[in-house]
């Protein structure tokens, strides 16, 4: 099957600090990229869907100049999470949808941790 | 109201066992589909199975099949012949719209645990 890769795996960080994460389709091409973000013992909630070449569409409550996502490519998608808190700790996931109606895959995360 | 539920947040079973963990969904689409992913400690969402809105008969692969009673709206996983390996969050997700052209919607898991 197709593989989605994510890095760095787990990152730890300093309040305040800016941290980017890249959500990368190796063996296809990726229209659509999702971003997802998960507390701990909870569901995967849909951040934004991000299409190559526009701006990402975020989801409600999700602020679009915290959580800058770029699409530049059709194999690259990256999420930036800006002057980082604490409260932001989460596990971040992205997945990756070949085609329109195409099946998705998902990357293997990535965990941040906000000191 | 919550598209995906599942009403069971822990559920036991021992080796060898079968076990079904539970999924109701609710959507108006005529076209969706209905999917399994089993998510261990390391985080990883791990597909397991598909069932197609249209499709009539349950989908199997493996030791996983799907009981999909489309009037009840239901999609329950069962897993035969439990391994210690099973162990993990299993989360239940719906993807609605012509050519499931929509995002995923998750159901918020169920965490199974297999007994030696």
């Amino acid at each position: 099957g197709a593989v989605v890769s994510q890095h760095p795996s787990r990152v730890i960080c300093k309040s305040g600090t800016s941290v980017k994460i890249e959500c990368r389709s190796l063996d296809f091409q990726a229209t659509t990229m999702f971003w997802y973000r998960q507390f701990p013992k909870q569901s995967l909630m849909l951040m934004a869907t991000s299409n190559e070449g526009s701006k990402a569409t975020y989801e409600q409550g999700v602020e679009k100049d915290k959580f800058l996502i770029n699409h530049a490519s059709l194999t690259l998608s990256t999420l930036t999470v800006t002057s980082a808190h604490p409260e932001d700790s989460s596990f971040y996931i992205c997945s990756a949808r070949l085609g329109g109606a195409g099946e998705q895959f998902f990357g293997p995360g990535t965990r941040l941790t906000v000191l | 109201a919550q598209k995906i539920t599942q009403t069971q947040p822990g559920m036991f079973v021992q080796e060898k066992e079968a076990v079904t963990l539970d999924c109701t969904y609710d959507t108006s689409d005529q076209s969706y589909g209905l999917f399994w992913y089993k998510q261990p400690s390391s985080g990883e969402m791990i597909f397991l199975i598909y069932q197609g809105s249209y499709d009539e008969q349950n989908a199997t692969e493996g030791r996983y099949s799907l009981n999909f009673q489309k009037a009840r709206k239901s999609a329950n996983l069962v897993i035969s012949a439990s391994q210690l390996g099973d162990s993990a969050m299993y989360f239940c997700a719906m993807r609605e719209g012509r050519n499931y052209g929509q995002n995923f919607v998750f159901g918020p898991g169920t965490r199974l645990s297999v007994l030696p």
